[in-house]
């Protein structure tokens, strides 16, 4: 079946810049969506169709996608970003999530 | 603006089956594109299937195929998801969400179904 691969870990100083990458052989052809969940919450979708942000998202959230690697980028990392992101794609038989990673911020 | 809100925690024993609803408002269920997604216990994100307007039809994973089944209730814009054969690796948090923008952009609360003897 088809995987998105995630690094398990991230971590990042607070005003910082982190990056979180997904692999997968598909995304050259489909789009990237990412969202970020906290302990205990729903997901939140923070970029969708590879590189837009939803209203009401921070700008300092980004992507962007090369070959078959797309990159959530968290510009200024605050506190209140620590928490699991997932990357989400889909292929022919339907959506797949990421592994998903972890952002701890130091 | 969407609003999602979820039936209750489950407790179910193995072979059981289970029925979680999710009542839309804000939207008609007609408008939108609903999907189910399960998380268990420290573990990530999977999808389960949902509505694809392009084929007008349920789609389900591979691996839920045969013991899911995703069905919507009109008149109440509330949908429904069913699992059966019950096992405990089906423990988890069961969420409905909505796809209008090709991502799931409004998500319900999450239903925990917890399986045991």
């Amino acid at each position: 079946s088809y995987e998105l691969t995630q690094p398990p870990s991230v971590s990042v100083s607070p005003g910082q810049t982190a990056r979180i990458t997904c692999s997968g052989d598909a995304l050259p052809k489909q789009y990237a969506y990412w969202y970020q969940q906290k302990p205990g919450q729903a997901p939140v979708l923070v970029i969708y169709k590879d590189s837009e942000r939803p209203s009401g998202i921070p700008e300092r959230f980004s992507g962007s996608s090369s070959g078959t690697t797309v990159t959530l980028t968290i510009s200024g990392v605050q506190a209140e970003d620590e928490a699991d992101y997932y990357c989400q794609s889909a292929d022919s038989s339907g959506r797949v999530f990421g592994t998903g990673t972890k952002v701890t911020v130091l | 603006q969407v609003q999602l809100v979820q039936s209750g925690a489950e407790v179910k024993k193995p072979g059981a089956s289970v029925k979680v609803s999710c009542k839309v408002s804000g939207y008609t269920l007609t408008e939108l594109s609903m999907h189910w997604v399960r998380q268990a216990p420290g573990k990530g994100l999977e999808w389960m299937g949902g509505f694809d307007p392009e084929d007008g039809e349920t789609i389900y994973a591979q691996k839920f195929q045969g013991r899911v089944t995703m069905t919507e209730d009109t008149s109440t814009d509330t949908a429904y998801m069913e699992l059966s054969s019950l096992r405990s690796e089906d423990t988890a948090v069961y969420y409905c969400a909505t796809d209008q923008v090709g991502a799931f952009d409004i998500w319900g609360q999450g239903t925990m179904v917890t399986v045991s003897s």
